[in-house]
């Protein structure tokens, strides 16, 4: 089955600087790649996704690139603010079979 | 977005005792949902596909008779945890596949959770 890697597993960075957590899956069919936030104790919140047929896609501060020969993506965020300051998961899917990092803990220090 | 909700929040049971989580979505048809477990600091590990009118599909070391899962329409699935024990303690969610008629992959969307606590 799939498995997705994700590093860091933990990111500290100063207020305004960029943020960047790499993903790699294993199968080459996933098709479909979200990004979730998850403050601690809420639901994990979609901010971007993008699918195979995309190589970058942006939304503001947030854009995720995505490498499908090398099966890697990754999420930047820029000019990054206190408020980013979660657990960031990255997934893989195929169809309904979505998979998903272990996380990364992204720390934003005033 | 699509709104799905999740009931309890919280509850604390005894051992040996079962407790039902209830997976709705608010305001669209969820033909199939997904149950999810998040330890502390971890990852959420996929445990079953709840497909509406069909049995639960499971994943490997997900013991089914213990998690029982109900797809019985097409805005609710349930969780029941069975004779739930300490090492049962975990953060449960729910999700649900964005409505669409395009086939392939879409996005999902996540209850709040569940907080079970077994003393």
């Amino acid at each position: 089955g799939e498995n997705v890697e994700q590093h860091p597993s933990t990111l500290s960075v100063q207020e305004g600087d960029s943020a960047v957590i790499k993903c790699t899956y294993s199968d080459s069919a996933s098709n479909y790649f979200p990004w979730y936030k998850q403050e601690l104790g809420k639901r994990p919140q979609l901010i971007i996704d993008i699918r195979s047929n995309v190589g970058e896609k942006k939304d503001q501060r947030i854009a995720v690139t995505l490498n499908k020969t090398a099966k890697h993506f990754s999420l930047h965020i820029t000019e990054t603010q206190p408020e980013d300051s979660a657990v960031y998961f990255c997934a893989a899917s195929i169809m309904d079979d979505m998979r998903f990092g272990a996380g990364t803990r992204l720390t934003v220090k005033p | 977005g699509a709104v799905v909700s999740q009931h309890p929040s919280r509850v604390i049971c005894k051992s040996g005792t079962s407790v039902k989580i209830e997976c709705r979505s608010l305001d669209f048809q969820a033909t199939t949902m997904f149950w999810y477990r998040q330890f502390p600091k971890q990852s959420l590990m996929l445990m079953a596909t709840s497909n509406e009118g069909s049995k639960a599909t499971y994943e490997q070391g997900v013991e089914k008779d213990k998690f029982l899962i109900n797809h019985a329409s097409l805005t609710l699935s349930t969780l029941t945890v069975t004779s739930a024990h300490p090492e049962d303690s975990s953060f449960y969610i729910c999700s649900a596949r964005s409505p669409g008629t395009s086939g392939g992959s879409r996005e999902q969307y996540f209850g709040p959770g569940t907080r079970l606590t077994v003393t």
